[in-house]
């Protein structure tokens, strides 16, 4: 069983969709998160939910917006996408110090 | 200044060779530490916690100077299979919870057979 699984694993698009990214957790973790990873490879925090409240929030653009239904779930919408929008996204998990990641979903913008 | 600092590399080494990578951190309140692999198109996945005592892991060692605010990871006796981008990671906590896991940009270990 995958635990930390995310959907789709790629994601081509055009400028200006809206699109979600969809993440779920087996783990029974108290927290997800979605990071970045951009074309030079940084990895960078977006969003964390801890029981459903929103614990953290980078300076992401408004566009992003995390919806959590529930405690194993962290979904991630983004309005009106952008070419620089173009990354890869990981959702993970944790209870604490350790951190189960997801395989990642590579989203193009064209 | 960064978060977290690391040499991209690349770092070419020969197999069976002994590589070293640093990474300095700027948030003297930071409070656990980490080494993180990840390899091509892969998510990030834990290699070893760094302690202050320094800890051993086979072939890896970590070590943590607080009062230098740096990290190491030491790999000895290289595989191919060691190719990877090592991530040095650290974690802050503020008043409201766990700040979440602060990657470096990752140190490129390339090992020629």
């Amino acid at each position: 069983d995958t635990a930390v699984s995310q959907t789709p694993k790629y994601l081509v698009t055009q400028m200006g969709n809206d699109k979600s990214i969809k993440c779920e957790q087996n783990l029974g973790h108290d927290t997800m998160y979605w990071y970045k990873q951009d074309s030079k490879k940084f990895l960078k925090i977006m969003f964390s939910y801890n029981n459903k409240e929103l614990i953290i929030n980078e300076t992401v653009p408004n566009r992003f917006s995390p919806k959590s239904p529930d405690k194993a779930h962290l979904n991630l919408h983004i309005n009106s996408l952008e070419l620089g929008d173009s990354a890869v996204y990981f959702c993970a998990s944790s209870p604490g110090r350790t951190y189960t990641f997801g395989s990642g979903t590579r989203l193009t913008v064209v | 200044r960064k978060e977290v600092e690391q040499d991209p590399g690349p770092f070419n080494v020969p197999e069976g060779a002994t590589v070293a990578f640093n990474c300095t951190y700027s948030n003297s309140a930071s409070q656990s530490f980490f080494w993180y692999r990840q390899d091509c198109r892969k998510e990030p996945k834990l290699l070893m916690s760094v302690y202050s005592s320094g800890n051993e892991d086979g072939r890896f060692t970590a070590q943590l100077n607080r009062a230098s605010q740096y990290i190491s990871l030491l790999i000895r006796d290289s595989k191919l299979s060691d190719s990877a981008t090592y991530l040095c990671v650290v974690i802050g906590y503020s008043g409201g919870g766990a700040d979440g896991l602060t990657f470096g940009k990752g140190t490129h270990l390339i090992i020629q057979p």
